[in-house]
């Protein structure tokens, strides 16, 4: 089966440079999500995007911002980067949003490592 | 603003061991959710909890909920070495359009043989 596909996998970056996350959701799936974990860390909500409208957001700093295109993949970019942003950014997609009231399941991405030096 | 708490944070268990690991959260919500990650690993859907008195088992593991109590618990029954991960519970947030999941602090699992 399909799953959600991210790029790159790894990324290494220096600091106050720029990095772009891909995310390629499961077809047919119109909400991704975008989480970032921390070394140790669990999982912190950054954004998510249904129907390629901005639908919540977390804990996402202002130097971030994302966006879901027509064919419903997302990208995340980041600007500046600090030392702090090193982490593993998942992105995950579902079925339908909670309007719809169906069971939507989060199904995650293999991630993408980024280390800022 | 919802906090989600599990314990234990680290739990060694021998082969064939029965445990539960608990998952605590502080506001009202109706999705409860398990996952498995591996280390470096993305996050393995386990279980979906929609319901006060959900249950449900896959394999070695069974999950529950109790909304009233705002708990939910992931047993683990006869544990192997092919169990040893990270484990997460994260609940919707709710009010958004779509699933804003909180994720607790989670549970590394290690079994011994």
């Amino acid at each position: 089966a399909a799953g959600v596909i991210q790029s790159p996998r790894h990324l290494i970056k220096e600091k106050r440079e720029t990095a772009t996350l891909k995310c390629y959701p499961i077809p047919r799936h119109d909400t991704v999500y975008w989480y970032q974990q921390g070394p140790g860390q669990d999982p912190q909500f950054l954004i998510s995007f249904y129907e390629k409208m901005q639908s919540d957001k977390g804990s996402i700093p202002d130097r971030f911002s994302a966006q879901q295109f027509s064919d419903y993949h997302s990208e995340l970019n980041m600007s500046s980067l600090e030392l702090g942003d090193s982490a593993l950014y998942f992105c995950a997609s579902s079925p339908q949003s909670r309007l719809a009231g169906r069971t939507d399941t989060q199904y995650f991405g293999p991630g993408t490592r980024l280390t800022v030096l | 603003e919802l906090k989600v708490e599990q314990n234990p944070l680290f739990l060694s268990m021998q082969e064939g061991k029965n445990y539960t690991i608990y998952c605590n959260y502080s506001t009202t919500s109706d999705r409860l959710y398990w996952y498995r990650q591996d280390p470096g690993k993305s996050l393995e859907s386990l279980f979906v909890l929609l319901s006060n008195g959900a249950v449900k088992q896959e394999g070695r593991l069974m999950a529950s909920l109790d909304t009233k109590a705002r708990l939910s618990t992931l047993h683990i029954t006869a544990a192997v070495h092919d169990l040893s991960a990270t484990y997460f519970c994260a609940v919707d947030e709710g009010g958004g359009a779509t699933n804003k999941l909180i994720f607790g602090t989670g549970t590394l699992l290690a079994v011994q043989p």
